[in-house]
């Protein structure tokens, strides 16, 4: 089971939206709704910010909002901030026989 | 709150075995009833080593399976980790995370393979 494919890096000026894709195969993204997004900033553990493609956590920001098209994941940031700037990781459910696989990491940087 | 923290060997030498515990406090480990560990490379990307149900039954990366053992013991309200045969490959931050959508994180504990 390979990685999910996220782009490298994305950027944005304070206030911006960026959105950061998560593709997949039909194996995974494209056949569960199970797709999460994880924050990671330096030095700290990964923060549930997304799970099941468009649900928040208590507590996660509502600028944060999670989509899903075929194979492909979507993480918005709207209204970005100073403290947006971190890692992002997807995951997502792709069956019993591997269950789990993470995506490549998107490091955001707010300009 | 639930929180998650990880005990540990600060270095495991080539061919050795990793152990590690997990203590949950804060919450109730039964209610989460799904624990799993993740790990990530200095400078890389997360990778999800397996996981264990509050049954029993677990699941595991078929890349790391043969060398993969994960026990939990409500009891002392933890759970396990075991790596055998490990090589520099194995060098990580080590993760413990509970819930189903691995809602809660420890903060992780490095592990370096060196003789």
């Amino acid at each position: 089971q390979s990685a999910l494919t996220q782009p490298a890096s994305v950027s944005g000026s304070p206030g911006q939206s960026i959105t950061i894709s998560c593709t997949g195969t039909s194996s995974d993204i494209g056949t569960y709704n199970l797709v999460s997004w994880y924050q990671q900033h330096p030095g700290k553990a990964p923060q549930l910010m997304i799970y099941e493609v468009t649900k928040r956590p208590s507590g996660v920001s509502n600028r944060f909002s999670g989509s899903k098209s075929g194979n492909t994941a979507s993480l918005t940031i709207s209204g970005l901030q100073a403290e947006d700037e971190a890692d992002y990781y997807c995951c997502s459910y792709a069956g019993s026989s591997f269950p789990y696989v993470f995506g490549t990491g998107t490091k955001v940087a707010v300009l | 709150q639930v929180q998650l923290q990880e005990s540990g060997p600060g270095l495991v030498k080539p061919s050795g075995t990793l152990s590690l515990t997990c203590a949950v406090s804060g919450g109730s480990i039964s209610n989460i009833n799904w624990w799993s560990w993740v790990r990530q490379p200095p400078g890389k990307g997360l990778e999800w080593i397996g996981e264990i149900y509050d049954s029993g039954s677990t699941n595991y990366n078929p890349s790391l399976k043969s060398r993969v053992t994960i026990s939990v013991d409500k009891s002392k309200k933890q759970f396990s980790l075991k790596v055998s045969s490990m090589t520099a490959a194995d060098t990580a931050v080590y993760y413990c995370v509970g819930g189903p959508n691995f809602d809660y994180w420890g903060q992780g504990t490095l592990v370096p393979v060196s003789s």
